[in-house]
């Protein structure tokens, strides 16, 4: 099993482009989401699905938009990147008691 | 937003010293309380998850203590070791909407 997995790993883009960040899980978990980590704050949830077919705002959703493909995959679109997106963002599926399993994390900078 | 925090927000450990830090919560609406070791340039990994007052885990060397009516969670690690050095994360999950909310983490620093 490969577990949650995330495409690309890194990514430099200007100010204004776009791009969708991939996940996947292999675990046949309902829920999905997505974090972004900054120093000094933690873990911050853009936006989860809870099953196949739904999708809810977490904490920070501004800036980005989201969706649930099937059961196992789960993207996170920046419509028009700004400097403030710059970030570590982490994909995760979890077990019905929520245990969050994380994928590997992809590196944005925003220039 | 939920009020999850961490204390300290860093501390540095002699090898073979034992230590402790906190996480604290709402006390309403719990579900259950998360620990997750998180080691640099690595993905968060699950420690514990914990669910009932007074519920105690053990892993190893580290283990955790969960307070839900007075809302805080110790964890300890027991004569530590350099390769203990990471984040550790706890989480919080409410029972009205099973909504998972992070605090900011301890960072561990074990000294050789």
């Amino acid at each position: 099993n490969a577990g949650v997995t995330q495409t690309p790993k890194f990514q430099v883009l200007k100010t204004g482009q776009s791009m969708t960040l991939q996940c996947a899980q292999d675990m046949n978990h309902n829920s999905m989401y997505w974090y972004r980590q900054d120093p000094g704050m933690g873990l911050r949830l853009i936006y989860y699905s809870a099953s196949e077919g739904t999708t809810d705002k977490g904490e920070v959703p501004n800036g980005y938009n989201v969706s649930r493909l099937n059961k196992r995959e789960f993207s996170l679109r920046l419509e028009s990147a700004a400097p403030s997106q710059t970030s570590v963002y982490f994909c995760a599926s979890s077990d019905p008691i929520r245990t969050q399993y994380f994928g590997p994390g992809t590196r944005l900078t925003v220039l | 937003i939920l009020n999850v925090e961490q204390s300290p927000q860093s501390l540095h450990v002699q090898e073979g010293d034992s230590t402790n830090f906190t996480c604290s919560f709402p006390s309403s609406n719990f579900y259950a309380l998360h620990w997750y070791r998180w080691e640099t340039a690595k993905s968060p990994e699950a420690l514990f998850v914990m669910t009932l007052n007074g519920d105690e885990k053990k892993k190893g060397r580290i283990s955790a203590t969960l307070n839900t009516k007075e809302g805080y969670s110790y964890l300890y690690i027991k004569g530590s070791q350099p390769e203990d050095s990471a984040t550790y994360l706890c989480a919080f999950l409410r029972s009205n909407d099973y909504k998972l909310s992070f605090g900011a983490g301890t960072t561990v620093t074990v000294r050789a």
